[in-house]
């Protein structure tokens, strides 16, 4: 099977623009989470989508937001970029393993706010 | 979600077993212990996770306290490829995709 695909691996942009990051869980896993990863804050929760619908949500402003399709497939998207919104941005789709959830991540979208 | 404790950094020689220690003094009845580390310009991966009971895989071991209070992951051989940061995390066990992470331990492989 293949693994979590993240598009596009880097991205560079200016302060003020916006940016849309796109994943793709691995076939099957209907559950999609994101995550971001700076030096200063480490790994930290955005928000998980399942089945279209966004369940749950971490302490992000508005400004980031995400969406699934029904495929699976899920984008999320940062306006106004701020210099700290620079970091990784990871993707995960999950697995139940018969009494909890493996994660699968994605190797990130490298994002760098100029 | 309940919090973890676990050491900044550890160092291990090659081909020897590695212990990490994490501890989670308020875990509740039911957290699972879960365990994913992230090699160097990785996304984090799966490691093993366990409830009460000892688990075993092809990875690692887990030892779990018999309070819960603590654990441990057990790498039986180090190799060069086990150098990354170590994170112990602690889910319910339906629902809630959400993992929430520490600052995890980063480990180091002598060689």
């Amino acid at each position: 099977k293949a693994g979590v695909t993240q598009t596009p691996r880097y991205l560079i942009k200016t302060r003020g623009q916006q940016v849309t990051l796109s994943c793709s869980p691995i076939s099957g896993h209907r559950s999609v989470s994101w995550y971001q990863q700076t030096p200063g804050q480490g790994l930290q929760f955005l928000f998980e989508y399942f089945s279209e619908t966004q369940r749950n949500k971490g302490n992000f402003p508005g400004r980031f937001s995400g969406r699934q399709f029904s495929n699976s497939r899920s984008e999320m998207n940062v306006s106004t970029l701020e210099l700290g919104d620079s970091a990784l941005y990871l993707c995960a789709s999950s697995l139940f393993l018969g009494s909890t959830y493996e994660q699968y991540f994605g190797p990130g979208t490298r994002l760098t706010v100029t | 979600d309940a919090k973890t404790t676990q050491p900044n950094s550890m160092e291990s020689n090659e081909e020897e077993p590695v212990h990490l220690p994490c501890n989670h003094s308020t875990i509740s009845g039911t957290d699972y212990i879960h365990w994913y580390r992230q090699l160097p310009s990785q996304g984090p991966e799966y490691v093993i996770h366990g409830l009460t009971s000892n688990v075993n895989n092809r990875m690692a071991s887990l030892a779990i306290a018999e309070d819960r209070k603590s654990s441990t992951l057990i790498l039986h051989r180090a190799t060069l490829r086990d150098a990354a940061v170590y994170y112990c995390i602690l889910r319910r066990n339906f629902g809630n995709e959400k993992l929430t992470f520490g600052t995890g331990t980063r480990l180091t492989i002598i060689p």
